[in-house]
């Protein structure tokens, strides 16, 4: 059964303090690792997918990295409207089209 | 911001009834999903609709059950309501049958009493 762990589960970071969430994994054959954003209230937004390993991908202050067991997002110079929960996913081949998603990562930047 | 509209916005039932929550989807979308997501966890995948057709069902009972109509909207329905239904039950819609790039509703905030 495909797995998603994220960790730490909160992180509070003084605007402009730089670091990493961490998401790891075991799935039977990736089609893709997701991230995606959530904010109070509101459905998740798309940010990043990843299809191997090796792969980076970059969007403003956030960048995705993905090895054979786990993908990171850097997170540099935050701002306080990073503030989020930050939600990992896999897709296996084995899933269909099923996202299987972590718990999340709560985010809060603070000026 | 998505297309992506759900309704109700918040929903309040009691056990053993039956609720019907509705998606409407982002334009040009043919697929859509349905997640719950309770309270700190992260979203568990229901089920999957592509013109029409369910095509995808997670772990869940068969009292819940799904729809897609032809103009890409879609109902969630949930019979025999229970305790641990109370979550957020989230739409989203994307294109193709195997789309991965998912554009999320805000969601119907159900609770079961």
């Amino acid at each position: 059964e495909d797995q998603v762990t994220q960790s730490p589960e909160a992180l509070r970071l003084q605007e402009g303090e730089s670091s990493s969430l961490n998401c790891s994994y075991t799935v039977s054959g990736l089609r893709g690792l997701f991230w995606y954003r959530q904010d109070p209230g509101k459905g998740p937004e798309f940010l990043f997918t990843l299809y191997s390993a090796g792969e980076e991908k970059e969007k403003e202050r956030l960048k995705a990295t993905l090895t054979k067991k786990e993908s990171f997002l850097h997170i540099t110079a935050p701002k306080p409207e990073d503030s989020a929960t930050y939600l990992c996913a896999v897709q296996g081949r084995n899933s269909g089209y099923a996202l299987n998603f972590g718990k999340g990562t709560s985010l809060l930047v603070t000026p | 911001e998505t297309g992506v509209t759900q309704s109700p916005t918040h929903l309040i039932k009691t056990r053993g009834q039956q609720v019907t929550l509705r998606c409407s989807s982002q334009s040009g979308h043919n697929t859509v999903s349905w997640y719950q997501q309770a309270l700190g966890q992260g979203p568990q995948f229901i089920f999957q609709y592509y013109r029409e057709e369910e095509n995808g069902r997670g772990n869940f009972p068969p009292r819940f059950s799904g729809l897609q109509f032809p103009n890409y909207s879609s109902e969630l329905n949930v019979n025999a309501l229970e305790l641990d239904d109370s979550a957020l039950y989230l739409c989203a819609s994307g294109l193709g049958g195997g789309s991965e790039k998912l554009f999320f509703g805000s969601g119907t905030q159900l609770s079961v009493l």
